[in-house]
């Protein structure tokens, strides 16, 4: 079954900086590839998703990378701010069959010290 | 439109003590997830149904059992709670009908502690 691996476990910058989160992935028959924001006591949400027909994806300050050819996909938040502290979390989902699995890392708590 | 809903938000448990953890969404999502939360080990899936009248097994599914009552509502029960089933469990529902794969939505979570 697929494996997703999410590095680092923690994360800390200076406010302004940037921050990059990635994440590996095991069965190259997912297709993808979500990345959730949790912030303490409150249920994960989504904040970006990259699909395996596209290379690269980005929204204001976030944006996603995969390389199919590595199995690897990244996040990337820039100008970062205090907000932006929370757990992030990578996810993939295999193609076909039922669709039911959506595997998660981790989890990387990232600090934003202002 | 409330999205994911379960109930209830905390519970405690005896050893050995049975419950029903319950889910229900109005997104007409096909598919509907559980899992649970632990300190450094993320998301762990639990049980899955992909459609209405379908369960599979996830991750972590031992201790634990599900029903998808119907297309809306997907309930996890313990049979005989264990101290090992502390955590924080979420349920959520992806795939609209005739849906390209979406995200997962989740609920806001259950804080079980089994003493």
């Amino acid at each position: 079954g697929e494996n997703v691996e999410q590095h680092p476990s923690t994360l800390s910058v200076q406010e302004g900086d940037s921050a990059v989160i990635k994440c590996t992935y095991s069965d190259s028959a997912s297709n993808y590839f979500p990345w959730y924001k949790q912030e303490l006591g409150k249920r994960p949400q989504l904040i970006i998703d990259i699909r395996s027909n596209v290379g690269e994806k980005k929204d204001q300050r976030i944006a996603v990378t995969l390389n199919k050819t590595a199995k690897h996909f990244s996040l990337h938040i820039t100008e970062t701010q205090p907000e932006d502290s929370a757990v992030y979390f990578c996810a993939a989902r295999v193609r076909g069959g039922s669709q039911g699995n959506l595997i998660f890392g981790k989890g990387t708590k990232l600090s934003v010290k202002p | 439109n409330a999205g994911v809903t379960q109930t209830p938000k905390f519970q405690v448990l005896k050893t050995g003590q049975s419950m029903t953890l319950q889910c229900a969404q109005d997104m007409n999502h096909n598919s509907m997830y559980w899992y649970r939360q632990d300190p450094g080990m993320g998301l762990r899936l639990i049980y899955y149904s992909a459609s209405e009248g379908t369960t599979d097994k996830g991750e972590v599914p031992n201790g634990y059992n599900v029903s998808r009552l119907n297309k809306r509502e997907f309930s996890l029960r313990l049979e005989s709670a264990a101290p090992s089933q502390t955590s924080v469990y979420f349920c959520a529902s992806s795939r609209p009908s005739g849906g390209p794969v979406t995200e997962a939505f989740f609920g806001q979570g259950t804080r079980l502690t089994v003493v």
